[in-house]
């Protein structure tokens, strides 16, 4: 069946650091992939998406990029800041369900310190 | 506009007692989904409905779980009798209808945190 892998958290960088979470995927078809965030007290949020391969979606200086060959979708920043620390979920949509029903991965913890 | 907004925030019972969380989707959203995290473990998908209609209850548990959405507006979740298995976050999220291509952003409330003693 469909589902999504996460990089097993939690993350903990300094401040202006290279960010990288690695998310694979497993699904029939075409997906659309997703990066939500969740921020302290907060409810989930889209940060980007991506709709077909090769496709690079970005938001915030976040940016992540549609890999089929690979299956992957990580998520990238070049330079985290302390507002940053948040849990991160990557997502997909199945791809043969025009539900709008989401696959999320188990979520990575990222925490930046000043 | 009001996001989406659950209720209660944390509730805390203990085992075999019954609770009801309730989530209240953006207005004219008619998806609304449930999901529950648990333990710090993947979202996990629980039901869909569109307007009042049950479209995907596949990710339902089992039978101690009831989700309803009267008049396709507000929804409900009672677990009863709720387990030690069922503590987690409930979250809820709606979107837009969009007909056959529901690929768009899910907006999601707070979470609801049960912990079953």
């Amino acid at each position: 069946g469909n589902s999504v892998t996460q990089m097993e958290g939690p993350v903990t960088l300094s401040e202006e650091a290279f960010l990288t979470i690695n998310c694979t995927y497993t699904a029939t078809g075409y997906p659309s992939l997703f990066w939500y965030v969740q921020y302290p007290g907060e409810g989930l949020q889209l940060l980007l998406k991506a709709t077909k391969a090769d496709d690079k979606g970005s938001n915030k200086g976040f940016e992540a990029t549609y890999r089929k060959e690979t299956t992957s979708f990580h998520l990238e920043k070049g330079s985290v800041q302390v507002s940053d620390s948040a849990v991160y979920f990557c997502a997909l949509s199945d791809p043969f369900s025009n539900t709008g029903k989401l696959i999320f991965g188990q979520g990575t913890t990222l925490q930046v310190k000043p | 506009e009001a996001g989406v907004t659950q209720f209660p925030s944390h509730s805390v019972i203990e085992k075999g007692q019954t609770v009801t969380l309730r989530c209240d989707p953006i207005s004219g959203h008619d998806n609304l989904y449930w999901y529950r995290r648990v333990m710090g473990k993947e979202i996990k998908f629980l039901l869909h409905f569109v307007k009042e209609s049950k479209q995907d209850e596949s990710g339902m548990p089992n039978n101690r779980f009831l989700a309803e959405r009267t008049g396709g507006t507000y929804s409900t979740l009672k677990v009863q009798p709720a387990e030690l298995e069922d503590s987690g976050v409930y979250f809820c999220a709606s979107s837009p209808f969009e007909g056959r291509t529901n690929t768009g952003e899910l907006f999601f409330g707070e979470g609801s945190r049960l912990t079953v003693l």
